[in-house]
């Protein structure tokens, strides 16, 4: 079975900071990783997505992830935060269902 | 394009009583799921359809949970009788194939709280 472990559940950080959210997953085989975000009173919405080739995949709104094969891991990292960045974060993996972490919420003090 | 519309947005219902959700998927995507999401806790996949058929239900809580997508188009979702632990956040998705790297097109949630 799949599953998804997020570090964090609750960051609070300044604007202009950097920010990394960690993400592990578990799963032997081949897996397509995700990033969501939902923002407040809003839908789900992809961020970026890890399927094949360089482990590090851009995103909208500056938003990046690494993927370690060896470490099973996925983080997200964005080098400067804004205050609209403030929302649920969650990471996903899919090798024949999608399984999503807990979410992990970011709030930016402007 | 119209996205995942979901209704209703917030339900609040006693214990043992009824309730049904309401999905409607994008326009053309054959493949819609449902998931769940209790408070606090993953987000945690229910079944997904390919047209009107189900194609993996093993998320399924119990036989009070059913699902239907009558014609291939909108699903819903009922939970009967309803119990406390069935508060949660229900989440609809689709997509136009099953394909793993195809992505999953959220809608808003209906917000079920069973008091």
């Amino acid at each position: 079975a799949q599953s998804v472990s997020q570090h964090n559940h609750h960051v609070i950080l300044s604007e202009a900071a950097s920010l990394e959210l960690g993400c592990n997953y578990s799963y032997g085989g081949t897996v397509n990783l995700f990033w969501y975000v939902q923002y407040p009173g809003q839908h789900l919405q992809l961020l970026l997505k890890y399927f094949s080739g360089d482990p590090l995949v851009k995103g909208i709104k500056g938003f990046e992830a690494e993927f370690i094969k060896s470490k099973f891991s996925f983080n997200l990292r964005k080098p400067s935060v804004q205050w609209s960045d403030t929302a649920e974060y969650f990471c996903a993996v899919k090798a024949y269902k999608l399984s999503f972490g807990a979410g992990t919420t970011v709030t930016v003090r402007a | 394009e119209a996205g995942v519309t979901q209704f209703p947005s917030h339900s609040v219902i006693e214990k043992g009583q009824t309730v049904t959700l309401r999905c409607d998927p994008i326009s053309g995507h054959d493949n819609l799921y449902w998931y769940r999401r209790v408070m606090g806790k993953e987000i945690k996949f229910l079944l997904h359809f390919v047209k009107e058929s189900k194609q993996d239900e093993s998320g399924m809580p119990n036989n009070r949970f059913l699902a239907e997508r009558t014609g291939g188009t909108y699903s819903t979702l009922k939970v009967q009788p309803a119990e406390l632990e069935d508060s949660g956040v229900y989440f609809c998705a689709s997509s136009q194939d099953m394909g793993p790297t195809t992505e999953q097109y959220f809608g808003p949630g209906t917000r079920l709280t069973v008091t």
